[in-house]
This record gives C-alpha cells, sequence and structure tokens, in this order.
C-alpha cells in the first residue's frame, strides 16, 4: 500500500540550513515531489525527483533520494523566514494516472 | 500563464444548503483533481478526471458529494445538502500525462464554512 509520512514540526534559525525529511513505502514510485503551503494559499510546487536519480540542487533547495531505504529529503540552504510555511512531500506511481500520495506536511517555523 | 483558477475563494453557507465548487485547469491539462484538506485528515484525495472522465471517485466521501467535468476546461463538485461536517479548504490541480508524468499545480483553494 501508500504510505508517506514526515514529522510534523521543525523550527530552525534564520541562516541556518533546514532539512524535511519524508519516507514512503511504495517502492513503485517514478516521481517524488515537494509542495511548499503558506498559510491561507494552495500548494506550490518547489521541486521534483525522478526515482532514478539520487540527488537535485536547484538554487537553495537540494533534494537527496535514498531509493534504498525509501527516504527522501529537503534541504533549504540559508533558510529565510519567508520559508516558513508547511512542506509537503508526495510520490506518484507507474500506471497510477498522476494520482499523488501526500504525506501529512511538515511545518517549518523560522527564527530570527 | 494562468495557474488553476478556482470560485469561490470563501463561502459561508447555511447546513442543508447546495454548495457548487467551481474549477477551471490549466489549459492543454489533462487530468484534474479535487481534494479537500482539514486539520483532522490532512489532503485527501476525493477524485480525479482524465480528459473529462471520472477515473476514480473512491475517495469522495458520501453520496452528498458530486463531481463533473462537462468539458476541458470546467468543473464543479457540488455538496447537497451540506453539513458542519464539510468544512474545510477544497483544492482543485490538474496536470498534464503525456508520456511522463508531470506535477500537479493547485489552485488556491475554496474555503468553505459549513453553520
Amino acid at each position: 500500500g501508500e504510505d508517506v509520512e514526515q514529522s510534523l514540526f521543525l523550527s530552525v534559525r534564520e541562516g541556518d540550513s533546514s532539512v524535511i525529511n519524508c519516507t514512503y513505502t511504495d517502492s513503485s514510485s517514478t516521481y517524488l515531489y515537494w509542495y511548499k503551503q503558506e498559510p491561507g494559499a494552495g500548494l506550490q510546487l518547489l521541486t521534483y525527483i525522478f526515482s532514478n536519480m539520487d540527488m537535485k540542487q536547484d538554487q537553495r533547495l537540494t533534494v537527496l533520494l535514498n531509493k534504498k531505504d525509501k527516504h527522501l529529503s529537503l534541504r533549504i540552504a540559508d533558510t529565510q523566514t519567508g520559508d516558513s510555511a508547511i512542506y509537503f512531500c508526495a510520490e506518484s506511481l507507474t500506471g497510477g494516472g498522476n494520482k499523488l500520495t501526500f504525506g501529512t506536511g511538515t511545518q517549518l517555523k523560522v527564527e530570527l | 500563464d494562468a495557474g488553476v483558477i478556482q470560485s469561490p475563494r470563501h463561502e459561508v453557507t447555511e447546513m442543508g444548503q447546495e454548495v457548487t465548487l467551481r474549477c477551471k485547469p490549466i489549459s492543454g491539462h489533462d487530468y484534474l483533481f479535487w481534494y479537500r484538506q482539514t486539520m483532522m485528515r490532512g489532503l485527501e484525495l476525493l477524485i480525479y478526471f482524465n480528459n473529462n472522465v471520472p477515473i476514480d471517485d473512491s475517495g469522495m466521501p458520501e453520496d452528498r458529494f458530486s463531481a463533473k467535468m462537462p468539458n476541458a476546461s470546467f468543473s464543479t463538485l457540488k455538496i447537497q445538502p451540506s453539513e458542519p461536517r464539510d468544512s474545510a479548504v477544497y483544492f482543485c490541480a490538474s496536470s498534464y500525462g503525456g508520456k511522463s508524468n508531470q506535477p500537479q499545480h493547485f489552485g488556491d483553494g475554496t474555503r468553505l464554512s459549513i453553520l
């Protein structure tokens, strides 16, 4: 079955790096995504990684994928107060159309 | 380019009333998804369409909920009759299937309050 888990909260200081973790159970996942949700807004796609990759970097964002352990992480370098939001990881499956299974979301709080 | 457009942004109504939520997907996208987000249950997929045809409606909570997609640029989610426990944020998302999965793009949501 499909299950995606995340820790609920993360608090960091401005300027530090944030690492948000996600584990998933379905080894047939093809793409894994990170979305950001700010208060009162919809989900904004941040980045995604294909399952045959182990790393992807996009400016301050680094995605690491450990397919053996079914572990995905999002690292935000030089975290800013504007990064405070809820971060969702999601997986999509081969043959599942474009259906996604979302994690519970991690609330990131950036303190001054 | 315009993103996914949802209306209304906010809806407050009394229980028993019919509620209709609307969504315009991104032009050219062939998948459309309806989600519900609550504190208790998080983000739940209600139903999704491919080329205007419902593919999986197993997430629709009960018969009071119905969704239609009469054409490629419009979808509705209807609740009749509405109940206080239907209060949530409802999101519409769209994506392009093609030969490889493309990310889902979300609208800003409709915040629904049933009194």
